[in-house]
């Protein structure tokens, strides 16, 4: 089957870090994204991680260990704008099917 | 052009009705996907084509019928619906092989059944 768990909501303050983790148990392994997402709006895509080890792009880092089924998320700089839900999705193998976690939502508080 | 166009942004239809959803990509991209998502909870795949094939449907009811007339444009053909049928209609698309760029999500049609 397929599991994808993340933690619910979360919060952390105006310029400080947080890591949002991200595990997983499916059938078939060929990546995983990263993707925010605003209320109301479509998800836009963060990261993608296909291999072991940490991806850098600006204020965004992500995690993959493919191992242990996890992955994290690292935000540095929090901003307000940083506010959303983060979504943590996994793509089988052979195919297109790409399944989303059901997401963190992320309070950035001043 | 980075874009994926998805027409209209709001869609109210009664559960006799029959609309169209559209959805347009001039990216070059081979691959593109309806996602349907409910409030607070994540995008669930509905079907996925690959150079204007269907390659996945997950077992989603035959009153959604989709439909590729080329690699630019994606359809979602709506019949009978169900208020439970409500929702946000993502459509998506990707380059077939190269994922580092991932996904290209529209901004959805948002679909009221009464």
């Amino acid at each position: 089957g397929q599991n994808i768990d993340q933690p619910t909501e979360m919060t952390a303050t105006e310029g400080a870090i947080v890591q949002i983790n991200c595990t997983y148990q499916t059938s078939g392994f060929n990546g995983l994204f990263w993707y925010q997402q605003h209320a109301g709006e479509a998800p836009t895509f963060l990261s993608y991680n296909v291999l072991d080890g940490l991806e850098e792009k600006g204020r965004f880092s992500s995690f993959l260990s493919r191992s242990k089924g996890y992955s994290y998320l690292l935000l540095k700089e929090l901003q307000m704008k940083d506010s959303a839900s983060y979504l943590c999705a996994v793509r089988d193998t052979g195919g297109f099917k790409t399944i989303f976690g059901a997401g963190t939502r992320l309070f950035v508080k001043a | 052009d980075t874009e994926v166009t998805q027409t209209p942004k709001h869609l109210v239809m009664g559960m006799t009705n029959k609309k169209s959803l559209k959805c347009e990509q001039h990216m070059g991209h081979r691959a593109m996907y309806w996602y349907k998502q409910k409030a607070k909870k994540p995008p669930e795949l509905m079907f996925v084509y690959s150079y204007e094939k269907l390659s996945i449907n997950e077992s989603v009811p035959s009153r959604f019928s989709p439909e590729c007339p080329n690699s630019s444009l994606l359809n979602l053909h709506l019949h009978a619906l169900q208020p439970e049928d409500s929702a946000l209609y993502l459509c998506a698309s990707s380059q077939e092989r190269d994922l580092n760029y991932g996904y290209t999500f529209g901004s959805g049609t948002r679909l009221t059944v009464v």
